[in-house]
């Protein structure tokens, strides 16, 4: 069955370092994966997704996700991080169902910035 | 384009009462459409996706019940809300055969 696993329920930065949040996937077939953002109160907003092209897809707000079939990951970055990227952030792997697809989220990791 | 809308935004509600939620999408034909409840501090849980009119799937059993009487809309319903069913609830939309969803801006649920 398909899944992620994200690690770290937070994450804390300064102002202007380098973002990394990652995702590990459990899929027995070749997987779609994406990156949603949450603000608070808000819902989902599709960062960046994942569908078997190239490995490194870049995304909204400057972030990236390289998907690495070696290490099960698709973890996401941002060579500088700015206040506004203060947000929960999801990964998500879809499940195939009959035809159907749907997604599988990871528990979310809020990510911290600071001055 | 295509929006996606859910009312109301939010709504206190008594223990045993009723509940109705609204999502519409426009701007699509024959979407895809899914209800997830996202509890504090957990990420999200797939609770209903319907692939058509009348066509309703249920992920877990639960005090909920969707129904979609028309092909952009999708409601979430409880004859009797318990506690556990506060949370914050998305819907969200998908093109047939397509994996990516988009979310409704959400409608936070507190039963008391």
């Amino acid at each position: 069955a398909q899944s992620v696993t994200q690690l770290g329920s937070h994450v804390s930065v300064s102002e202007g370092a380098l973002v990394l949040l990652r995702c590990n996937y459990s899929s027995s077939v070749p997987p779609y994966l994406f990156w949603y953002v949450q603000y608070p109160n808000q819902g989902l907003q599709l960062l960046l997704k994942y569908t078997s092209a190239a490995t490194l897809v870049k995304g909204i707000n400057g972030f990236e996700a390289e998907f690495k079939k070696s290490e099960t990951s698709f973890h996401l970055t941002k060579p500088s991080a700015h206040m506004s990227d203060a947000a929960e952030y999801f990964c998500a792997v879809n499940r195939m169902n009959t035809g159907f697809q749907k997604l599988v989220f990871g528990t979310g990791t809020r990510l911290l910035v600071s001055p | 384009s295509q929006t996606i809308h859910q009312w109301p935004a939010t709504l206190v509600q008594p223990v045993g009462s009723p509940l109705s939620l609204e999502c519409t999408v426009e701007g699509t034909s024959n979407p895809n459409l899914y209800w997830y409840r996202q509890a504090a501090g957990r990420g999200l849980q797939l609770l209903f996706y319907s692939v058509g009119i009348g066509q309703i799937s249920s992920e877990v059993p639960q005090n909920l019940s969707a129904s979609r009487p028309q092909d952009r809309q999708f409601i979430l319903s409880s004859k009797k809300l318990l506690l556990s069913d506060s949370g914050f609830y998305l819907c969200a939309w998908s093109r047939i055969i397509q994996e990516t969803q988009y979310f409704g801006p959400g409608t936070r649920l507190l039963v008391l």
